[in-house]
């Protein structure tokens, strides 16, 4: 998994309820990177960080909030306004956000949640 | 709007088999371009990262080649395996899209013994 640890594998959410799906990297790498994935579906990206205390909304953002105090870890919490978040959740990190030509990302193993 | 696509959602092929994966993409106007595999319930793995300056990427029996002008990129795999079978995404990244990657739907690759 290179060094990024997602946790749990499998997550369950009643309904109004918050959850938090952590991920936790090794690598020392400035970014990461929150995506959801639907079935047949591309990723889409949900939120992102460059740098610590810092970060960004991606494509779907509504119903999730993020933090990013320590440069290791950046949990994503479902809220209950998230109205289908029944998905697999993939978290990545790149070396340095702000470099464009030779990005590779390396993910997670991902977390599946679903609806109660 | 910028957008990835991939086409045939699905693949499936007999063993042994040489075999291209399409991705095409809106705007040549991109940094780079890279193909990931990923294996069922699990994350991505990168398998080419193709820089904007560069027409083809190769490691072992995977070549990807890259055509900014036409908006397209392939990855070619040689002598296929039951090992192969997998989802291959592509994603780019666009100029104007921040640094964030695009991805495509993917390809389910299903390789026959």
């Amino acid at each position: 998994d290179g060094g990024i640890t997602q946790s749990p594998k499998y997550l369950f959410r009643k309904e109004g309820q918050n959850v938090t799906l952590s991920c936790e990297q090794n690598l020392n790498h400035d970014a990461m990177y929150w995506y959801r994935q639907d079935p047949g579906q591309g990723l889409r990206l949900i939120y992102y960080s460059q740098i610590v205390n810092d970060f960004q909304k991606g494509d779907i953002a509504e119903g999730y909030s993020v933090s990013r105090e320590k440069k290791e870890s950046f949990p994503l919490t479902v809220t209950s306004a998230q109205k289908n978040p029944t998905a697999f959740y993939l978290c990545a990190s790149s070396m340095d956000g702000t470099r464009r030509t030779n990005e590779k990302l390396f993910f997670g193993s991902g977390t599946q949640l679903s609806v109660l | 709007k910028q957008e990835v696509t991939q086409i045939p959602a699905a693949l499936s092929v007999p063993e042994g088999e040489n075999l291209v994966l399409n991705c095409s993409f809106t705007d040549s106007a991109i940094y780079n371009l890279q193909w990931f595999r990923q294996d069922p319930g699990k994350g991505l793995t990168s398998l080419l990262l193709i820089q904007s300056s560069q027409r083809e990427q190769t490691s072992g029996r995977l070549n990807a080649s890259l055509d900014k002008s036409s908006g397209r990129s392939t990855l070619y795999i040689a002598a296929s395996q039951p090992g192969d079978s997998a989802t291959y995404l592509c994603a780019v990244i666009f100029y104007n899209q921040g640094g964030k990657l695009i991805f495509g739907q993917g390809t389910e690759l299903s390789v026959k013994p």
